[in-house]
């Protein structure tokens, strides 16, 4: 089977800007969640979705949101940029058996 | 929330030798799953274990629930074993929010 993948895999952006990034599952998957790497924060979880519907949400703002398609492929979205949005961003997708699978990150730099 | 210590923060090894890391949880869990993140940034599985122990390779692994804590064991080690390792827990409270520990930094030295 393919694995998570995730577009683009580098973005840059500018402040105020909004962005949008995608994750495919691993087929059968129906459970995307995504996070945020920073050197300062670690990894922090920000959602989850399951069959379209965001099952758990982390402490983020507003500005970050997400959805989820009836093929389990998922978007996030953040409006407004800050510089302290400059990030990987994770996703990953899981079956039932709770075991995730991440993909390899979209590398987002605000200036 | 669940609070997910690791330790040590860093660690450097000669090539050959063995390491423990612990990740210590602060509440009961459902989901335990230690990770080996490359210089790219991949998030590689190593083990899923929420509790019992495991074995694949050199690398193994144990979770004791009822205690708290998580060990991997690397043995043997290989400059290729270099990279942040994670452990990532879910429960508690918490559902199905994946909190991570802040990581050990691995150095192999050749």
């Amino acid at each position: 089977k393919a694995g998570v993948t995730q577009t683009p895999r580098y973005l840059i952006k500018t402040r105020g800007q909004q962005v949008t990034l995608s994750c495919s599952p691993i087929s059968g998957h129906r459970s995307v969640s995504w996070y945020q790497q920073t050197p300062g924060q670690g990894l922090q979880f920000l959602f989850e979705y399951f069959s379209e519907t965001q099952r758990n949400k982390g402490n983020f703002p507003g500005r970050f949101s997400g959805r989820q398609f009836s093929n389990s492929r998922s978007e996030m979205n953040v409006s407004t940029l800050e510089l302290g949005d400059s990030a990987l961003y994770l996703c990953a997708s899981r079956d039932t058996s709770y075991e995730q699978y991440f993909g390899p990150g979209t590398r987002l730099t605000v200036t | 929330g669940i609070q997910v210590e690791q330790s040590p923060p860093d660690l450097i090894l000669q090539e050959g030798a063995n390491s423990t890391l612990r990740c210590n949880f602060s509440d009961s869990v459902n989901n335990l799953q230690w990770f080996h993140q490359n210089p790219w940034g991949q998030l590689i599985n190593l083990f899923y274990i929420p509790s019992g122990t495991k074995q694949n390779g050199r690398l193994s692994a144990t979770t004791v629930a009822t205690e708290r804590y998580s060990l991997l064991y690397i043995s043997s080690s290989q400059t290729t074993d270099s990279g942040v390792y994670f452990c990532a827990v879910e429960g508690g409270t918490g559902g199905f929010k994946t909190i991570f520990g802040a990581g050990t930094r691995l150095f192999v030295k050749a």
